[in-house]
């Protein structure tokens, strides 16, 4: 079945580089996508990523993939006070026309940034 | 642009009894689709609608329904509340064959005593 994984917890010093990696086990998605949620909001889309695809940047953001491995990492660089959340990794499978299916979420990692 | 508005923000309900929440989707997106988090944890999928019908559903028994209207706002429905159905419920739109993610509400917090 599918299924995505993510470790709890990371903590980080302001400044620093964040790594936050995630699994996933559906060999035929075909999007995954990081998404952040702050305390008592819903989720803002950070980025995404094709599955043909092994890196993206972003600004402060970079994807990287590794089909093989099925594993997905979303580093943030010069981490702020302000990237304190939780950061879901998502998949979704192609619908019939193209379209993304529905997301399947992991269970989310909290970012915490000290000063 | 607007975004995904969702009503209301906070809500108590008695087990038992009905709740419907509402969602009003992005501007120029026809696909509506609705998310259950419980706290602590990813948001699980409950369904889809695109073009007034279900178009995918989650592993969520019967007594939650859906709607779609023309304007492709949205309202889930939830049917004799348990207390597990305590959450925050998001809704998300997005445009039919369109690829670049959904766009999410604020949610709805759901609490069931």
């Amino acid at each position: 079945g599918e299924d995505v994984e993510q470790s709890l917890f990371l903590s980080v010093r302001e400044g620093d580089s964040s790594v936050i990696n995630c699994t996933y086990t559906d060999s035929s998605s075909t999007y995954l996508y990081w998404y952040k949620q702050e305390p008592g909001a819903g989720l803002q889309l950070l980025t995404y990523i094709f599955s043909n695809m092994d890196m993206k940047q972003d600004q402060r953001l970079t994807v990287l993939l590794n089909k093989k491995d099925k594993h997905l990492s979303l580093r943030i660089a010069d981490t702020q006070t302000g990237d304190s959340a939780i950061y879901f990794c998502a998949e979704s499978i192609m619908n019939y026309g193209g379209s993304q299916g529905n997301l399947i979420f992991g269970k989310g990692t909290k970012l915490s940034v000290k000063p | 642009e607007t975004g995904v508005t969702q009503s209301p923000t906070h809500l108590i309900k008695t087990r038992g009894q009905q709740v419907t929440l509402r969602c009003s989707s992005q501007s120029g997106h026809n696909t509506v689709s609705w998310y259950q988090q419980a706290l602590g944890q990813g948001p699980q999928f409950i369904f889809q609608y695109y073009r007034e019908e279900e178009n995918g559903r989650g592993n969520f028994p019967p007594r939650f329904s859906g709607l779609q209207f023309p304007n492709y706002s949205s309202e889930l429905n939830v049917n004799a509340l348990e207390l597990d159905d305590s959450a925050l419920y998001l809704c998300a739109s997005s445009r039919r064959g369109g690829i670049y993610g959904y766009t999410f509400g604020s949610g709805t917090r759901l609490t069931v005593v």
